[in-house]
């Protein structure tokens, strides 16, 4: 079965500071998709990135970086030089190849990141 | 840029009342999905509709529950006597392919059961 899990609940941090959250998933597949989303507080779901199980090259997308490690299954994602506008729950998500189950997304419970001025 | 679709953005009924939520996936777009949020839960997947007829559905997903395709753009998730505990934001998303490509969610619509 399928599982992630973002341990960090709420991360608070002032403007301008680097900030990393955390994601850590479970999987039998060997090949699975990754993905992180974006919900600010007008509640809609923002596509961030997907990554393939086979591509373990870091990402970065102007102030975010991905890193993923299949070693730790971890996927996690870096906000540099944070913005308030960055408030927000970021959810973690996976969906598995195998078995036919690649048409669902496994979301972690969030993390709700708040920036302040 | 094209964006799904969805309406009412905010719906209140009744308990045992019948309710219908609208979607329009992006046109080109062949994987239709709804999927649910409890207030300050995490978003749990329902069901994923590919070639009129559903590919997947999870546990939540009851007889309670059903989803349609009536024309070539609107994808309708109808819940038939809803409960107190079906208070939620219900998503929908599309996909042009299998989630080897990325879903885009609509904007939801909350939903509150009294």
């Amino acid at each position: 079965a399928q599982k992630v899990t973002q341990a960090q609940t709420e991360i608070s941090v002032v403007e301008k500071e680097d900030v990393t959250l955390d994601c850590v998933y479970e999987t039998r597949d060997t090949t699975y998709y990754l993905f992180w989303y974006k919900q600010p507080p007008s509640g809609e779901l923002v596509f961030l990135i997907r990554r393939n199980s086979f591509d373990e090259q870091n990402e970065i997308s102007g102030r975010y970086s991905w890193n993923f490690q299949k070693s730790t299954s971890s996927f996690n994602f870096t906000i540099t030089a944070s913005q308030v506008v960055d408030s927000a729950v970021y959810f973690c998500a996976l969906s598995e190849a195998g078995g036919g189950s690649n048409y669902k997304l496994t979301f972690g419970k969030g993390t709700l990141l708040t920036v302040n001025p | 840029e094209p964006e799904v679709t969805q309406t009412p953005s905010h719906q209140v009924t009744q308990m045992g009342q019948e309710v219908i939520l609208r979607c329009v996936p992006i046109s080109n777009h062949l994987y239709f999905y709804w999927y649910r949020q409890i207030l300050g839960q995490k978003v749990e997947f329902l069901v994923s509709f590919y070639n009129n007829e559903i590919s997947e559905k999870s546990e939540i997903f009851d007889d309670q529950f059903s989803v349609e395709r009536p024309d070539g753009s609107n994808f309708t998730l109808k819940i038939r006597s809803t409960k107190l505990e079906d208070s939620a934001m219900y998503f929908c998303a599309s996909s042009l392919g299998r989630l080897n490509t990325e879903a885009f969610f609509g904007q939801g619509t909350r939903l509150t059961v009294v």
